[in-house]
């Protein structure tokens, strides 16, 4: 299986401030078809995982622009230009290009 | 409006059996590829398996500890989609999501999940 290593595992971050979590990857994510299927979800506490990116960068309809994904092969980071209350949650990377599909360990984001 | 309904979780006895259902209504369910994926208490996410359209050729596939054990089916008339655990362990408890997902649009739902608990 895929190994996916997020980093870090839990993120103290003022309001208004910008956060930052990186994806490592056990190979290569480029599928054949020229995609690269890495995935963000966001999970808030009690509530299901929603997706916020897909394809590395496409942010899913209604996700807030301050949102952003970059990266490429193994290597991949989600960003928020400023974190806001209702952003507080964990947050996985997921890769969909080997099955079984894998998840990170997930990053913690609190509010400091 | 995309919605997905899990039902028929529980407590059950190690060694014991539970299906699992999945309402689906909102989008072509026919067309759509479907997935169970579960989270033990305090844990991260974990792949059980998907099932591909019949037009993609209907097959399923299974993350390795549930391999055997686990069969995933669906019913297209009814837009139904199940999860036959069987030989359930301790190591099965958690929360069982119903989840859809396109890798090329914007396109990702989930349930809201179903508890089963896996205890003597």
């Amino acid at each position: 299986d895929v190994v996916m290593t997020q980093s870090p595992l839990s993120l103290p971050v003022a309001l208004g401030q910008p956060a930052s979590i990186s994806c490592r990857s056990g190979q290569s994510l480029l599928y054949s078809d020229g995609h690269t299927y890495l995935n963000w979800y966001q999970q808030r506490p009690g509530q299901s995982p929603r997706r916020l990116i897909y394809t590395v960068s496409d942010r899913d309809s209604g996700v807030p622009d301050r949102f952003s994904g970059s990266g490429s092969g193994t290597d991949f980071t989600l960003k928020i230009s400023r974190v806001e209350a209702e952003d507080v949650g964990t947050y996985y990377c997921m890769q969909g290009t080997h099955w079984p599909y894998t998840f990170g360990q997930g990053t913690k984001l609190e509010i400091k | 409006e995309v919605q997905l309904v899990e039902s028929g979780g529980g407590l059950v006895k190690p060694g014991g059996s539970l299906r699992l259902s999945c309402a689906a209504s909102g989008f072509a369910f026919r067309d759509a590829w479907m997935s169970w994926v579960r989270q033990a208490p305090g844990k991260g996410l974990e792949w059980v398996g998907r099932i591909v359209s019949k037009v993609d050729g209907g097959t399923t596939d299974y993350a390795a500890p549930v391999r055997g054990r686990f069969t995933i089916s669906r019913d297209d008339s009814n837009n139904m989609l199940f999860l036959q655990m069987n030989s359930l362990k301790t190591d099965d408890t958690a929360v069982y999501y119903c989840s859809t997902r396109s890798q090329v649009t914007s396109f990702d739902h989930w349930g809201q999940g179903t508890q089963v608990t896996v205890s003597s």
